[in-house]
């Protein structure tokens, strides 16, 4: 069965880095697009970045564009997100998800439980 | 960007109610619209893809209708497990954005 696994959250202060990272088993990792999507405390679904199955297109939402890079591994099956120069405001619950298509359309039908990242001094 | 908006924003239903959410997109975007579950703590559930298309096992008592701007998420006799918050979300184009929820609670 299809499992995604997140780790690398924690505490860090402003300005500081984190990488995540999502450990994918259960399907053909390097046949699928991935995605990360975050939800701040109490809040709602945010999207953020998503990468192509081979890693030759990225797009990011523009909150995180220039500070953070999606990234993949295929042969490691593991999808990762470096974050730097973080914000209070980036501080979340992150979660990796699959992305999947049927008759041309897609969605994200598989996620991981989630990592929390939190940015305070 | 594609903006989403939900409607309403919480509703309280008893079980055996009909419950419908409607999700409207600030521009047209063909039925690439998803509809997601999300229980307290836990991971979203995907639901519903292409506006109308259930998942493997969800069950028949969820429904999606819609086109263009406007779509539905109807639950026909709601059970004590869909009491969650509900998301829509368009893959028309990036950012892939959600709409802002709607909480089911318990009457």
């Amino acid at each position: 069965q299809v499992q995604l696994v997140e780790s690398g959250g924690g505490v860090v202060q402003p300005g500081g880095s984190l990488r995540l990272s999502c450990a994918a088993s259960g399907f053909t990792f390097s046949s699928y697009g991935m995605h990360w999507v975050r939800q701040g405390p109490g809040e709602g679904l945010d999207w953020m970045a998503s990468i192509h199955y081979d890693g030759t297109n990225k797009y990011y939402a523009d909150s995180v564009k220039g500070r953070f890079t999606i990234s993949r591994d295929n042969s490691k099956n593991t999808l990762s997100l470096q974050m730097n120069s973080l914000r209070a405001e980036d501080t979340a619950v992150y979660y990796c998800a699959k992305y999947g298509c049927s008759g041309g359309r897609c969605y994200l039908d598989y996620w991981g439980q989630g990592t929390l990242v939190t940015v305070s001094s | 960007d594609i903006q989403m908006t939900q409607s309403p924003s919480s509703l309280s239903a008893s079980v055996g109610d009909r419950v419908t959410i409607t999700c409207r997109a600030s521009q047209s975007i063909s039925n690439y619209l998803n509809w997601y579950q999300q229980k307290p703590g836990k991971a979203p559930k995907f639901l519903i893809y292409a506006a109308s298309s259930l998942q493997s096992g969800v069950p028949s008592r969820f429904s999606g209708r819609g086109s263009g701007t406007d779509f539905t998420l109807t639950i026909s006799s709601l059970q004590p497990e869909d009491f969650a918050t509900y998301y829509c979300q368009q893959s028309y184009s990036t950012p892939f954005t959600f709409g802002p929820g709607t909480k089911v609670d318990i009457k």
